[in-house]
């Protein structure tokens, strides 16, 4: 069973485009993290949420944690070549278990 | 110093050779742990050590033997692999940060078994 789903599994655009990426799970997190990975490489931690209903803005990207913290969003506006890559959800479950979503490979055309 | 290192960045092996990998931090972390991913699919979590003792065995087979040596260090011993143990393997390191647990990971080690 995955408890975080991650909608859309791809995506494809024009640089300059907006998109959404959301991380969903029917578990209560206390906080949850997003990385980025490009290819042959190690993910990267973009942010961390904790506060249901929190925002956080690092320069294009806006991520949201749901008000019941079961559910996580990133925005990303005006996409450019060099977001490209696998973004991934993740949350603690127990400890220091650390669980990933089902990962969302966006490509951005120039 | 805010970097997860990994040795080596490629390794080819055949099914009977021994080799390791290893990865370092100098963050002060206290927990250290080795993913297994495989193309296209999110890392899976095989080990955790922390305060330099396993903490966390996912079920791994045997043929994967972790070591901590010490609180910087942490090796992924490899005996008597299978080609389907081909992956990229990452270590990351972390430390409790108002109880959640945010991972910085190294770049990898892509491991192919012949």
């Amino acid at each position: 069973t995955q408890l975080l789903e991650q909608s859309p599994q791809f995506l494809s655009i024009q640089e300059g485009e907006n998109l959404t990426v959301y991380c969903n799970s029917s578990s209560v997190f206390s906080s949850l993290q997003w990385y980025r990975q490009e290819p042959g490489e190690g993910p990267v931690l973009l942010v961390t949420v904790v506060t249901g209903g929190e925002v956080k803005k690092l320069k294009r990207l806006t991520f949201q944690f749901g008000d019941a913290r079961k559910d996580s969003s990133l925005h990303i506006t005006a996409a450019q070549p060099g977001d490209t890559g696998l973004y991934l959800c993740a949350a603690s479950l127990r400890g220091d278990k650390l669980i990933f979503g089902t990962g969302t490979r966006l490509q951005v055309f120039p | 110093d805010t970097e997860v290192t990994q040795t080596p960045k490629h390794l080819v092996m055949g099914m009977t050779n021994k080799k390791s990998l290893k990865c370092e931090q100098h963050m002060g972390h206290r927990a250290m742990y080795w993913y297994k991913q495989k193309a296209k699919k999110p890392p899976e979590l095989m080990f955790v050590y922390s305060y330099e003792k396993l903490s966390i065995n996912e079920s791994v087979p045997s043929r994967f033997s972790p070591e901590c040596p010490n609180s910087s260090l942490l090796n992924l011993h490899l005996h008597a692999l299978q080609p389907e143990d081909s992956a990229l393997y990452l270590c990351a390191s972390s430390q409790d940060r108002g109880g959640y647990n945010e991972q910085f990971f190294g770049p990898g080690t892509r491991l192919t078994v012949l």
